[in-house]
C-alpha cells in the first residue's frame, strides 16, 4: 500500500518569498513521484516527475522538487513566489510502472499575498 | 491536441435521476482514469481503462456508479440512481505508454455535479 501526506492544507507567502510545499510518501517500493497543480475551476496540470536518477528534479514555472529517500519525502520548492503561483498544489505516488495507480495527498492551497 | 475534453462542465439533477458524464481523451492515448474531487475524501481514483478495457474499478464506491469505453475516443461514467452525496467534481485523464510518457497524465477540466 502507498499513501501520501502533505504537511499543511494552506500555505500563504508574501510575493518574492520562498515557497516551501511539503510531501511525504510511504512505500514499499521504489516510488515514483509527482506534483500537480490545480487553478481555480481547471484540471490537474502536471509540473514535475521523479522516477529514477538525479534526484533533484526540476519542473515547469521555476518549480523544482528534491526526491529524499532517507525521509521519505519529496517537498516542492520555489525561489521566489509569483503571484500567479497561487493555486492548489499536490504530490502524488506509484509505485506501478504503468503509472496507473496513482495515490495522491490531499492538497496544499497556496496562496501569495502582494 | 485539444487535450481531454470532458462535458457537461456543470450538471444539476434532482435525487434519484440519472446522471452521465462524458469524456475524450487525448488523441492516441491508451489509458483513460476516472478520478472523484471531493473536499472530504480529496482526489480518488474510481476506475481506469487500458485499451477500452476496464483494468481496475475497485475506486467505484457501489453499484450505482458504472463506467464504460466503448472506443478509444469516448468514455462515459453514469450513475444511477443519484444521491447528494455523490455531489463532487468529476475528472477524467488519459495518458499514453506508447509515446513513452505513460507516467503523465492529462486532465480535463472536469465535471462538477451537485445533486439536490
Amino acid at each position: 500500500a502507498q499513501s501520501v501526506t502533505q504537511l499543511g492544507s494552506h500555505v500563504s507567502v508574501s510575493e518574492g518569498a520562498l515557497v516551501l510545499l511539503r510531501c511525504n510518501y510511504s512505500s514499499s517500493v521504489p516510488p515514483y513521484l509527482f506534483w500537480y497543480v490545480q487553478y481555480p475551476n481547471q484540471g490537474l496540470q502536471l509540473l514535475l516527475k521523479y522516477t529514477t536518477g538525479a534526484t533533484l528534479v526540476k519542473g515547469i514555472n521555476g518549480f523544482e522538487a528534491e526526491f529524499k529517500k532517507s525521509e521519505t519525502s519529496f517537498h516542492l520548492t520555489k525561489p521566489s513566489a509569483h503571484m500567479s503561483d497561487a493555486a492548489e498544489y499536490f504530490c502524488a505516488v506509484t509505485n506501478n510502472n504503468a503509472g496507473n495507480m496513482l495515490t495522491f495527498g490531499g492538497g496544499t492551497r497556496l496562496m501569495v499575498k502582494p | 491536441d485539444a487535450g481531454v475534453i470532458q462535458s457537461p462542465r456543470h450538471e444539476v439533477t434532482e435525487m434519484g435521476q440519472e446522471v452521465t458524464l462524458r469524456c475524450k481523451p487525448i488523441s492516441g492515448h491508451d489509458y483513460l482514469f476516472w478520478y472523484r474531487q471531493t473536499m472530504m475524501r480529496g482526489l480518488e481514483l474510481l476506475i481506469y481503462f487500458n485499451n477500452n478495457v476496464p483494468i481496475d474499478d475497485s475506486g467505484m464506491p457501489e453499484d450505482r456508479f458504472s463506467a464504460k469505453m466503448p472506443n478509444a475516443s469516448f468514455s462515459t461514467l453514469k450513475i444511477q440512481p443519484s444521491e447528494p452525496r455523490d455531489s463532487a467534481v468529476y475528472f477524467c485523464a488519459s495518458s499514453s505508454w506508447t509515446s513513452g510518457k505513460g507516467l503523465e497524465q492529462y486532465f480535463g477540466p472536469g465535471t462538477r455535479l451537485t445533486v439536490t
